[in-house]
């Protein structure tokens, strides 16, 4: 089945460590996002990425980094530098930027 | 600046119909979704629809727009629990060469058996 497999489901922080959020899909999708969820509110975008190594930032960059070297991975690194780092994170993909995105199961990220 | 608001909580019974509704600010968006969140997953698109259309039924769901007062609602007919869940509301308007999708806080169904 095509879809998007995001990994780990559950991934802790230690403080000062960066940790790297997976997310591969096998849509033959151009496009990719990164979304942050919190409690009680919408998405907010992070990157997104059109094409293969071609990335842009989102509204709430700071303290994230990706790449796209790979049509099918979009991998999400969340630096020490973002000081508020627990959330749901949510990957997505679409056909080209202007088709709708489909998402995948999240991961959930906490700091020890 | 673009902005998407939808009421946080909605009640219904079950058997009976939803109406989730949104409102939002940009005018040139291009597509308006619907998407389902279940606890712990991510969104599932539900359905969308083209800023020139006026509805869009699927099954049980109906999709209307009123675009002179921004306004989107979704219908679920004949309520479920297992449509229980959070309901985003999302807009995508050009910016640039990107289509930015901005989502609402999300509607909160809860499906009283």
């Amino acid at each position: 089945d095509g879809g998007i497999t995001q990994s780990p489901k559950y991934l802790f922080r230690k403080e000062g460590q960066n940790v790297t959020l997976s997310c591969e899909q096998n849509l033959n999708h151009d496009a990719m996002y990164w979304y942050r969820q919190d409690p009680g509110q919408g998405l907010r975008l992070i990157y997104y990425s059109q094409i293969v190594n071609d990335f842009q930032k989102g509204d709430i960059a700071e303290g994230y980094s990706v790449s796209r070297e790979k049509k099918e991975s979009f991998p999400l690194t969340v630096t020490s530098a973002q000081k508020n780092p627990t959330a749901f994170y949510l990957c997505a993909s679409s056909i080209g930027v202007s088709q709708p995105q489909h998402f995948g199961d999240g991961t959930r990220l906490s700091i020890l | 600046g673009e902005d998407v608001e939808q009421s946080l909580f909605l009640s219904v019974r079950e058997g009976d119909s939803s109406v989730i509704n949104c409102t939002y600010t940009d005018s040139s968006s291009t597509y308006l979704y619907w998407y389902k969140q279940e606890p712990g997953a991510g969104l599932q698109l539900l359905t969308y629809i083209f800023s020139n259309m006026d509805m869009k039924q699927d099954q049980r769901l109906t999709v209307l727009l009123n675009k002179k007062d921004k306004h989107l609602s979704l219908r679920i007919a004949d309520t479920q629990t297992g449509d229980s869940a959070i309901y985003f509301c999302a807009e995508s308007n050009r910016e640039t060469s990107y289509d930015k999708v901005i989502f609402g806080p999300g509607t909160s169904l809860s499906v009283i058996p």
